[in-house]
């Protein structure tokens, strides 16, 4: 069974400029949720999607956006880049159901200039 | 504030002892507590879980104490090994919040030959 692919592993944006980061979710799972870990705060939740709804969102600005797919594959956005966007993002996916546990993918780098 | 704490930052541990390692919480709402491994430039692997039922788990080597009086939570590895060096990081949420896992700041531990 396939695990969580996260897309681009890595990438270097201009500040101002604006990113879309993707996750494919483990196959049948219907949850995908967003984190950002940085050095400073650790692994924040960002939000979670569910049928293509988003369900729960952690405390971070409107610039932080995301989607998901009939597939459930998921997008993160994030527009207006700041230099303290700088982190590493990762993906979550589950079932969807209480008490069940979350697989993440690898994460993609970004890097803020 | 920060509601899931893991106060030591680094534990070290010889080879074939003990390690364990620590999480405490404020939030009595909680009911679904996890601990993830993770190595650099990597996603958290998920490795044990419990629930706010038990009061331990064990699978393998690995052992997870819950003590809901004190929030205070505990991974046991027995014994331990060269390849468990990596950042270990306790996560937890209720049951209603499905994909927001809170997670600690993470301890990591170097299992010495």
């Amino acid at each position: 069974k396939a695990g969580v692919t996260q897309t681009p592993r890595y990438l270097i944006k201009t500040r101002g400029q604006q990113v879309t980061l993707s996750c494919s979710p483990i196959s049948g799972h219907r949850s995908v949720s967003w984190y950002q870990q940085t050095p400073g705060q650790g692994l924040q939740f960002l939000f979670e999607y569910f049928s293509e709804t988003q369900r729960n969102k952690g405390n971070f600005p409107g610039r932080f956006s995301g989607r998901q797919f009939s597939n459930s594959r998921s997008e993160m956005n994030v527009s207006t880049l700041e230099l303290g966007d700088s982190a590493l993002y990762l993906c979550a996916s589950s079932g969807g159901t209480a008490y069940t546990e979350a697989f993440f993918g690898q994460g993609t780098r970004l890097t803020v200039v | 504030d920060q509601q899931v704490k893991q106060n030591s930052p680094s534990l070290s541990v010889q080879e074939g002892r003990i390690s364990i390692l620590n999480c405490d919480y404020t939030n009595s709402m909680f009911d679904y507590f996890l601990w993830y491994k993770k190595y650099p430039a990597e996603g958290p692997t998920f490795l044990i879980s419990i629930s706010s039922i038990k009061d331990k788990n064990e699978d393998g080597r690995f052992t997870v104490f819950l003590n809901k009086s004190a929030k205070h939570l505990s991974l046991h590895i027995v014994p331990s090994q060269p390849g468990d060096s990596a950042v270990y990081f306790c996560a937890m949420n209720y049951g209603g919040s499905q994909g927001n896992l809170i997670f600690g700041k993470g301890t990591k531990l170097s299992v010495k030959p």
